[in-house]
């Protein structure tokens, strides 16, 4: 079974502060996946990674693809209220199934 | 383009009933997958279904059960509920091929 290890599990900050939830894992994935969860809501499709090393932006985010492609970042800039929610990674194994693992998740609380 | 929809949208059973939960997919994803997510388990993956065949299957007993229709909708069943099916019951659909999930707003099913 592939483990998506997510750090931290909790986080609680002020607005416009910064911030970085790592998701890891010992399997290499040939995709990964962010999605940011409202409570009361599905999962939404924030990002997909697919190559060693890339780096993505979404306004005020930024994603990271490790070298290996065992892990990743996402990195949030002067975070808002807004931002606020369940932030889960997903990665696809090369096994062509195409079911991502879940991670369980960093729940963050931005601060007005 | 409408999104998933699921239905209802709340539910609550007593101990020992059956329940079906709906899905319909975005238009054109012929893929449709159910998850359970917990508290303490979080995102579990329960089945996919592709062209009216279950394709992957979760660890879930055999309590759990599905089907698809020709359209791609979907319906999961649970019969003899326990308590511990109380959770939030995520539908998503995706495109061949791919492992980006694009969820419904889920289903939250109490069990009392």
């Amino acid at each position: 079974t592939q483990l998506l290890e997510q750090s931290p599990q909790f986080l609680s900050i002020q607005e416009g502060e910064n911030l970085t939830v790592y998701c890891n894992s010992s399997s290499v994935f040939s995709s990964l996946q962010w999605y940011r969860q409202e409570p009361g809501e599905g999962p939404v499709l924030l990002v997909t990674v697919v190559t060693g090393g890339e780096v993505k932006k979404l306004k005020r985010l930024t994603f990271q693809f490790g070298d290996a492609r065992k892990d990743s970042s996402l990195h949030i800039t002067a975070a808002q209220p807004g931002d606020t929610g369940l932030y889960l990674c997903a990665g696809e194994s090369s096994g062509g199934s195409y079911i991502p693992t879940f991670g369980r998740g960093t729940s963050l609380i931005v601060h007005p | 383009k409408a999104g998933v929809t699921q239905t209802p949208r709340y539910l609550i059973k007593t101990r020992g009933q059956q329940v079906t939960l709906s899905c319909s997919p975005i238009s054109g994803h012929r893929s449709v997958s159910w998850y359970q997510q917990t508290p303490g388990q979080g995102l579990q993956f329960l089945f996919e279904y592709f062209s009216e065949t279950q394709r992957n299957k979760g660890n879930f007993p055999g309590r759990f059960s599905g089907r698809q229709f020709s359209n791609s909708r979907s319906e999961m069943n649970v019969s003899t509920l326990e308590l511990g099916d109380s959770a939030l019951y995520l539908c998503a659909s995706s495109l061949p091929g791919s492992s980006e999930q694009y969820f419904g707003p889920g289903t939250r099913l109490t069990v009392t």
